[in-house]
């Protein structure tokens, strides 16, 4: 499987800044992009995702934008708060086959109060 | 159920032992999947099952991990011969149909092998 190429691998921000997540990947068959979160002793929860039809997506404080001939993709966590620590994850995927989706390594956030 | 369920919540064991975690996906799930994650890691894909499909092992690390998957709801992961280097967190998921869609994640069962 191609890598997902996550960074950075931790993240600190104070409260109201904003926190940015960056990814990359390889297969331009890729046309899924999920951001899971995930609190300590919890599994992983989907966060957002987008498909490459659109450059951006938006659900409230967080934001995906997608830039298709870069295959890049980032996550962005505006007025970041304290309830936002947590490991987030991008993962892509070919959509409706049997392609397992690849995790990037995962980014530790901490926000300061 | 309301979404994925995993037991045991922790498994302590001593080397050597096999261990047997327990996975219950979503009602109508047909896709299920196990990944490993150790501390402080990414999510490591041990195993996909799909439907009736033969089922994707290209993730299990060594012939001491082997899955199955009964009635095409319930999935066991079991760990023979168990080593400390087996020690992290066993996350299973499920999705509606296929690999590719939204993956819902269950709480995972944290294995320590002493």
């Amino acid at each position: 499987q191609q890598q997902v190429k996550q960074s950075p691998q931790s993240l600190i921000v104070q409260k109201g800044g904003i926190s940015i997540i960056n990814c990359a990947y390889e297969n331009t068959a890729f046309d899924y992009f999920p951001w899971y979160q995930q609190f300590p002793g919890k599994g992983p929860a989907l966060l957002i995702a987008i498909r490459p039809d659109v450059s951006e997506k938006k659900e409230g404080r967080f934001t995906i934008s997608f830039n298709k001939s870069a295959k890049q993709f980032s996550l962005h966590i505006m007025d970041s708060q304290p309830g936002d620590s947590a490991t987030y994850f991008c993962a892509a995927s070919i959509g409706g086959g049997s392609y397992i989706p690849t995790f990037g390594r995962g980014t530790s956030l901490i926000v300061h109060p | 159920g309301a979404g994925v369920s995993q037991s045991p919540s922790n498994k302590v064991t001593e080397k050597g032992k096999d261990v047997e975690l327990r996975c219950d996906p979503i009602s109508g799930h047909t896709a299920l999947y196990w990944y490993r994650q150790s501390l402080g890691q990414g999510l490591e894909f041990l195993i996909y099952f799909q439907g009736n499909s033969a089922p994707d092992k290209s993730g299990l690390p060594s012939d001491r991990f082997s899955a199955e998957r009964t009635g095409g709801s319930v999935s066991t992961l079991t760990i023979q011969r168990t080593q400390q280097e087996d020690s992290a967190v066993y996350l299973c998921a499920s999705s509606l149909r296929v690999a590719g869609e939204t993956q819902y994640f269950g709480p995972g069962t944290r294995l320590l092998v002493l």
